[in-house]
């Protein structure tokens, strides 16, 4: 079964960048028909969706983060990566991976990692 | 943005019953709708999409309808492992998609 891990730094000043990274294993993260996202979730909020890249390095933002957002994917060690610049205390949240289903245009979520805390504090 | 607003925020109900779960959304979203249930320290974990589709090892007491703008997830005869919060998603307008605030399942 496809699992996803996500490691990074958990504790950031305001204005730094925020660098995470999903490891993907037990599956192919070159296999097309799926986007591999980034989601996050503030303390006691709801879920939102970041951005995500496909195999090829087609990338899809929120427009919201956008101007702030970069996604990357390297495919050597089956890994896809988070930079969010100039963060804020608005940026802490849980960081969560997941694949998006890319079939039928039919863009739900069916794997997830367990996700990772990023604090943002002077 | 489309809008989806869960209701209630809390449900309370006994092991055993039925639990009914509304999400609304701000415009029609077709059937372009999943359903995820999240527990504490975990990610969330897919149930349903296409509104009524049960996600691969979902059982078949929880179910979903429901188009347009108004959709249910049902969860029929609860047991322990169901008391979780749930969200909504809807993906009709891509990239812009959007969660619902959740509905807290507690006995």
């Amino acid at each position: 079964q496809l699992q996803l891990q996500e490691s990074g730094s958990g504790l950031l000043k305001p204005s730094q960048t925020l660098s995470l990274t999903c490891a993907v294993s037990d599956g192919s993260i070159s296999v097309g028909g799926y986007c591999w996202s980034w989601i996050r979730q503030p303390p006691g909020k709801g879920l939102e969706w970041i951005g995500c890249i496909y195999h090829s390095g087609t990338t899809y933002y929120d427009p919201s983060l956008q101007s702030r957002v970069t996604i990357s994917i390297d495919k050597s060690k089956n890994q896809f990566s988070l930079q969010l610049t100039s963060v804020t205390a608005a940026d802490t949240a849980m960081y969560y991976c997941a694949r998006t289903n890319f079939y039928n245009a039919k863009y739900y979520f069916d794997y997830w990692g367990q996700g990772t805390l990023v604090t943002v504090s002077s | 943005e489309i809008v989806l607003a869960q209701s209630p925020a809390t449900l309370s109900v006994s092991p055993g019953q039925r639990a009914t779960l509304s999400c609304r959304a701000s415009q029609s979203v077709s059937r372009d709708l999943a359903w995820y249930q999240q527990k504490p320290g975990q990610g969330p974990r897919l149930l349903i999409y296409g509104a009524s589709t049960r996600a691969t090892g979902i059982p078949a007491r929880i179910s979903g309808s429901g188009s347009g703008t108004e959709f249910t997830l049902t969860i029929s005869s609860l047991q322990s492992e169901d008391f979780a919060v749930y969200y909504c998603q809807q993906y009709n307008n891509w990239p812009l998609i959007t969660f619902g605030q959740g509905t807290r399942l507690e006995i």
